[in-house]
């Protein structure tokens, strides 16, 4: 019955290898986010998708490409992965489109160390 | 540029209050959201303010002044589970969700 869930957990990696993190939602939402979370604890929005459409763009490097099949589903893609793309990456969903203040609900997040 | 200021970290006794206090600067206001994030958790949705005042709900109540770009988020009877990390975070003009740091809150028996 979880709401929103990504896989893996966690993801141990060399430099310059390519890996997918994987977010679903079952809560019938309508946008889906992706951001990442530095050792700093900064949330940072860097994606944002409302039924299949991205809307938001956040000077992320485009070696970062979501990929959403459906409207339940956004994946995030990671080419070439450098030093610096250590985090923990967390998906999240909201019932309205990213036009309308509403509450975000997040998955468990995915910890990424790059080697 | 946007800026969302929060104290890095605070102590409080368990049973006690304690206020977290946020302020933030943004081109814009859409409303102001807690959020709660144990270590290693995801965060989880506490409140959500857009007018002036405070709301309560339950042991948690967030007040906002838009006028003094301010709020705070009150714990009463502090318990050792709301040791964790408190995230302020303001929804700008164009809808982005701009993030604070978080504050950590350390319970002590």
């Amino acid at each position: 019955d979880t709401a929103v869930s990504q896989t893996p957990k966690y993801l141990v990696t060399q430099m310059g290898n390519d890996k997918s993190i994987k977010c679903e939602q079952n809560l019938g939402h309508d946008t889906m986010y992706w951001y990442k979370q530095d050792s700093k604890k900064f949330l940072k929005i860097m994606f944002s998708y409302n039924n299949k459409e991205l809307i938001i763009n956040e000077t992320v490097p485009n070696r970062f490409s979501p990929k959403s099949p459906d409207k339940a589903h956004l994946n995030l893609h990671i080419n070439s992965l450098e030093l610096g793309d250590s985090a923990v990456y967390f998906c999240a969903s909201s019932h309205e489109a990213a036009t309308i203040p509403d509450t975000q609900y997040f998955g468990p997040g995915t910890r990424l160390t790059v080697l | 540029g946007q800026n969302i200021d929060q104290p890095t970290e605070m102590t409080a006794t368990e049973g006690a209050i304690v206020q977290i206090n946020c302020t933030y600067q943004t081109s814009g206001f859409n409303g102001l959201f807690w959020y709660q994030q144990h270590a290693g958790e995801a965060p989880t949705f506490l409140s959500y303010n857009v007018l002036d005042g405070l709301e309560e709900k339950g042991r948690f109540s967030s007040f906002l002044s838009r006028s003094k770009g301010y709020s705070y988020l009150l714990l009463k009877e502090l318990q050792m589970k709301d040791s964790a990390s408190y995230l302020c975070a303001v929804m700008d003009s164009n809808y982005q969700l701009i993030w604070g740091a978080g504050t950590k809150l350390i319970i002590k028996p």
